[in-house]
């Protein structure tokens, strides 16, 4: 298997500028996580979904940020408009079934954003 | 709420010589517990888990933690270090019961090794 598959791996834009984060998790996991590190915060959960559905959006900073999955192998996380703040190494993870709590979540490689 | 904390941010430690990572968790029911590697520029790989069944956990690279319930903890050990080991490392923890395994991670132990 291929893995977690992110893309682009490194994207760099300006301040106002809408950016979309691509995620395709390993086929067959019901769970999508996306994730957020800083130094000034580590890894943060910004939402996550089962079944294509978000089930907790609780961690997304403000509604400059959306996170859609129309379909089981594909996910985007979209920064309108991006302010500089943003600046971060975003992840995307999957896993196989999040009811028993114990599964292991992969995670894709990242995406280095930076906002001038 | 669900919490770990690691102390440190900065391990340093010499090649060959013991690796201690140090994580005590917070959980108000039983946790499943992780610890995560991270190598520059990958993303976080795990390195081993305990779900409730042995309390010394064996995981990958000579890696290994014990869960200890009366100190709540779950630290990381490796007898010899080894310079590809210089890596960050996170533990994270999640409730063990049925609903989601969202995670919350540690601030996270950036390993240095010297030779």
């Amino acid at each position: 298997d291929a893995g977690v598959i992110q893309s682009p791996r490194h994207e760099v834009t300006e301040m106002g500028q809408e950016v979309t984060l691509r995620c395709k998790p390993i086929s067959g996991h019901d769970y999508l996580f996306w994730y957020r590190q800083t130094m000034m915060r580590g890894l943060e959960l910004l939402i996550y979904f089962n079944n294509n559905v978000p089930i907790d959006d609780s961690g997304m900073p403000e509604d400059r940020f959306s996170a859609k999955m129309p379909n089981a192998s594909f996910s985007t996380l979209k920064i309108q408009p991006s302010e500089p703040r943003d600046s971060a190494v975003y992840f995307c993870a999957s896993s196989l079934d999040g009811h028993r709590n114990a599964d292991t979540q992969y995670f894709g490689p990242g995406t280095r954003l930076t906002v001038l | 709420a669900q919490s770990v904390t690691q102390l440190g941010s900065h391990v340093s430690v010499s090649e060959g010589a013991l690796v201690l990572l140090r994580c005590n968790y917070s959980s108000s029911v039983p946790p499943y517990l992780f610890w995560y590697v991270q190598y520059p520029n990958q993303g976080l790989q795990l390195l081993l888990k305990y779900t409730s069944a042995a309390t010394l956990v064996k995981g990958i690279n000579g890696f290994e933690a014990e869960f200890k319930k009366s100190e709540t903890s779950f630290h990381l050990t490796k007898p010899s270090a080894h310079m590809s080991d210089a890596a960050e490392y996170f533990c994270a923890v999640s409730r063990a019961s049925t609903g989601n395994n969202r995670l919350a991670f540690g601030k996270g132990n950036q390993v240095v090794v010297i030779p």
